[in-house]
């Protein structure tokens, strides 16, 4: 079965520490992408990527950061940096304008 | 500021009748328009996409397409309860390889 995949379903931060958000992917895209949703808000681009070893800034990065050694994952670092993390953070991946979403991680701030 | 917006709702409809879901954008470059449906608690699944100005059906989902007026909008005939959901609406940034703006979302709430 192609899809992505996202872990953990349920993540809990304490003040201070970095956390990281794992996604996969096995539908062969090259294009991945981050997204954060906040209650009644849009979803905002934190990062993507088009290309192995390639990334930029979305919308908001600032207290995130990104890596994309491999075709398949994109994972995403929450720092201490990041004032307000608590929100569902979506991963996507596209073979072209579209996007097929994972599950999504439930990042809450403790 | 690129932007979509939509009406937040809650959009209440009976079961049976058409819910009609409007979505207007800010950025005239734009040439590709998304329809996605997201459960409460749950990632959006797309349910439409369109590309051209004028309608294109799929089942019980119609999306129409005036670039002109720059708007957009998802039609649902026979609405089920089981399509309460939020509805989101997404464009592509003319200006940002493969970006999508995405609009607040629309809340669809089919009564029996």
């Amino acid at each position: 079965d192609g899809g992505i995949t996202q872990s953990p379903k349920y993540l809990f931060r304490k003040e201070g520490q970095n956390v990281t958000l794992s996604c996969e992917q096995n539908l062969n895209h090259d294009a991945m992408y981050w997204y954060r949703q906040d209650p009644g808000q849009g979803l905002r681009l934190i990062y993507y990527s088009q290309i192995v070893n390639d990334f930029q800034k979305g919308d908001i990065a600032e207290g995130y950061s990104v890596s994309r050694e491999k075709k398949e994952s994109f994972p995403l670092t929450v720092t201490s940096a990041q004032k307000n993390p608590t929100a569902f953070y979506l991963c996507a991946s596209s073979p072209g304008s579209g996007r097929s979403f994972g599950p999504g991680t439930r990042l809450t701030v403790l | 500021q690129k932007e979509v917006e939509q009406n937040s709702g809650p959009l209440s409809v009976p079961e049976g009748a058409i819910a009609s879901l409007n979505c207007t954008y800010s950025d005239r470059g734009s040439q590709s328009f998304f329809w996605y449906r997201q459960y409460s608690g749950k990632s959006p699944e797309l349910i439409m996409s369109i590309y051209s100005n004028g309608d294109k059906e799929d089942g019980r989902f119609t999306a129409q397409l005036n670039k002109a007026s720059q708007y957009v909008s998802l039609l649902i005939r026979d609405s089920q309860p089981s399509d309460s959901a939020t509805y989101l609406c997404a464009v592509n940034d003319g200006g940002s390889q493969g970006n999508l703006i995405f609009g607040k979302g629309t809340k669809l709430s089919v009564k029996p």
